[in-house]
């Protein structure tokens, strides 16, 4: 079953509002979550990284101010894309690594929201 | 410049058909090649992580590769079935040492298995 729960899987806003995904470890500590944004045909591209209690990591060109990122609890990381517009529409995608884990470990990623602003 | 190429870009076969992905990296200083499983409008699923000292691991139907000298790997799915129409991801992760590893993902290799 899947470890990584991200919620919602899809969204519709309008142009100016925020919108809040949330994606949850499920059955272990994630001390370390990744989030990703998918253009149609395109690869996965990392926009920031954010450990536990601690500030996020963004990617260049990535606007931390319209991308706010909480990872407030082992278990619970979101993302608000705040004033959306419609470039903004696009694949997002969480991941989830866990405490203690090797690089070599697994990297459970989340099942994706697909958002889309009117 | 670290990056990940894959081909073909896109492949259709026939269901019971195998089938081979080829991966090419640049990456340095690598630590893993891992092969996932993307259905549409899904997250990537893990089929296999590889580290420099292997050449070869399995996961079921899927059999995947590494070349750590030439920077290759492969995937190969053999009797293809219906559901393993997906896109397949050949993503790199750095060395970093500790917990920090970045990964640097290809484009993928969208595969339609048609009846």
């Amino acid at each position: 079953g899947a470890v990584v729960s991200q919620h919602p899987s899809w969204v519709i806003c309008k142009s100016g509002t925020s919108v809040k995904i949330e994606c949850r470890s499920l059955d272990f500590q994630a001390t370390t979550m990744f989030w990703y944004r998918q253009f149609p045909k395109q690869s996965l591209m990392l926009m920031a990284t954010s450990n536990e209690g601690s500030k996020a990591t963004y990617e260049q060109g990535v606007e931390k101010d319209k991308f706010l990122i909480n990872h407030a609890s082992l278990t619970l990381s979101t993302l608000t894309v705040t004033s959306a517009h419609p470039e903004d529409s696009s694949f997002y995608i969480c991941s989830a690594r866990g405490l203690g884990q090797q690089a070599s470990e697994k990297l459970f990623f989340g099942s994706g929201t697909q958002l889309s602003v009117l | 410049k670290n990056q990940v190429e894959q081909s073909p870009q896109s492949l259709i076969i026939l269901e019971g058909k195998n089938c081979t992905l080829q991966c090419n990296y640049t990456v340095s200083p690598f630590s893993n090649l891992r092969w996932y499983k993307q259905d549409t409008g899904r997250g990537p699923v893990s089929l296999t992580i590889m580290t420099f000292s292997e050449n070869t691991k399995s996961n079921g139907r899927y059999t995947a590769t590494l070349d750590a000298d030439t920077k290759q790997s492969s995937l190969h799915i053999t009797a293809s079935q219906l559901s393993d129409s997906a896109s397949y991801i050949c993503v790199v992760m750095l060395n970093y040492g500790g917990s920090q590893g970045n990964l640097i993902f290809g484009k993928g290799t969208k595969l339609s298995v048609k009846p």
